[in-house]
């Protein structure tokens, strides 16, 4: 088993509605969570961080985490072309200052006008 | 904002050749890793350091090694480069543990 899973689409949604992206991790000592865009031939670039349980709205951006069940999406509502890009879940591994991030293999988006 | 700067963008070498590539970081952050990132395979990490003259082995650290003398810097070392070392290094920064990583444009790289 993956220890960070994503689908890996691609997730096709029209202009203006919700996308909604998924991502389970298997490591329940995990505390840290993070959703990175990357668009083609760019780096990864940091759009949220989640640490506790519920939902962390940042403008279009939701994130949400439930830790019993081991998961942690993230909703785009009114979704741009410009939101088209691989959407990375990263799980933290480890603790203390040696801990290292586990990413998924991301998610494609594609938001078609 | 966090700048974390990578030296090339792009860059050729030959198999056999030492490269060097190098990594900044302007946020005096304690943690620095070094990625690779290849089709189908994810992100996946080489090295990191956790303090100046302090490194750890990543999940594929084979072929590589990596230098931290000064805690702003990190470089990463192909000591005889091969062609399936092709690829885009990703060079990130944190500050503390349970913190987000920033990362660097990367450098695309091409063992010839």
């Amino acid at each position: 088993q993956k220890e960070v899973e994503q689908n890996s689409g691609p997730l096709s949604v029209p202009e203006g509605a919700i996308a909604s992206l998924n991502c389970t991790y298997s490591d329940r000592g995990s505390q840290s969570f993070f959703w990175y865009r990357q668009y083609s031939g760019k780096s990864p670039e940091l759009i949220m961080s989640i640490y506790s349980n519920g939902d962390k709205e940042d403008g279009r951006f939701t994130a949400q985490l439930n830790k019993a069940s081991q998961y942690v999406s993230l909703l785009i509502r009114d979704s741009q072309p410009s939101d088209s890009a691989t959407y990375l879940c990263a799980v933290s591994h480890g603790s203390g200052n040696t801990g290292k991030l586990i990413f998924g293999q991301g998610t494609t988006l594609q938001v078609k006008p | 904002d966090v700048k974390v700067t990578q030296s090339s963008r792009y860059l050729v070498k030959r198999t056999g050749e030492k490269v060097f590539l190098e990594c900044v970081q302007d946020m005096d952050h304690e943690n620095m890793f070094w990625y690779r990132q290849d089709p189908g395979l994810g992100l996946r990490l080489i090295y990191f350091s956790y303090d100046v003259k302090m490194k750890e082995k990543g999940d594929i650290p084979e072929g590589y090694s990596v230098s931290r003398e000064k805690k702003e810097r990190f470089s990463l070392i192909l000591e005889s480069a091969s062609t399936n070392q092709t690829s885009m290094y990703l060079c990130a920064s944190r500050d503390l543990q349970n913190q987000p990583q920033h990362f660097g444009d990367g450098t695309r790289l091409s063992i010839l």
